[in-house]
């Protein structure tokens, strides 16, 4: 398997525009996870899903903020409008059941 | 409410030297917990996992973490650290059955030739 997938990898976008990360989990895992991590705050869960259903979104930061995922195999984070704090390395993960979780490598947001 | 705290921010070792980095977890039940290791620029990878059993788990890279349920800890231990062992490492607690993690703060690990 590739591992969890996420794209792009780096992202550099001015203040007020819409921002779109990307992931792919591994086939068959049932758990789907979005983290932001920046020096300051450290890893933050910002929302996960559990069969395509957002279960818990109460880290997500604000209403620009919005995920889905239209299916077992695909999933999307929004900011919009992005603003320079948004500026950090956003996680996809993913699980079977709640075991261990893997990792994508991430996506490097750079809000100017 | 599960929380998990490494109390070393930052800990230099020198190459060859023993290590261990320390976890604390606050959690009722029997909890699964993690270790996560990330190199500069990466993602997180799982070095070993414990959810039963021995409480000596062996993981990757030559890493093992003992669970003691009696002090709520899961330090990890390395006999002799590698200069390519210099990163950041994550303690984790899997929160009731909801399959999120909690992470500790992370522990960066700088290694001294």
């Amino acid at each position: 398997d590739a591992g969890v997938i996420q794209s792009p990898r780096h992202e550099v976008t001015e203040m007020g525009q819409e921002v779109t990360l990307r992931c792919k989990p591994i086939s068959g895992h049932d758990y789907l996870f979005w983290y932001r991590q920046t020096m300051m705050r450290g890893l933050e869960l910002l929302i996960y899903f559990n069969n395509n259903v957002p279960i818990d979104d109460s880290g997500m930061p604000e209403d620009r903020f919005s995920a889905k995922m239209p299916n077992a195999s695909f999933s999307t984070l929004k900011i919009q409008p992005s603003e320079p704090r948004d500026s950090a390395v956003y996680f996809c993960a993913s699980s079977f059941n709640t075991g261990e979780q893997f990792f994508g490598p991430g996506t490097r947001l750079t809000v100017l | 409410a599960q929380s998990v705290t490494q109390p070393d921010i930052h800990i230099t070792v020198s190459e060859g030297a023993s290590l261990e980095l320390r976890c604390n977890y606050s959690y009722g039940a029997t909890p699964y917990l993690f270790w996560y290791v990330q190199s500069p620029g990466q993602g997180l990878q799982l070095l070993l996992k414990y959810f039963s059993g021995d409480t000596l788990v062996q993981g990757i890279k030559g890493f093992e973490a003992e669970f003691k349920r009696s002090q709520s800890s899961f330090n990890l231990r390395k006999p002799s650290v590698h200069w390519s062992d210099a990163a950041e490492y994550f303690c984790a607690v899997v929160s009731g059955n909801t399959g999120k993690l909690i992470f500790g703060q992370g522990t960066t690990l700088q290694v001294k030739p």
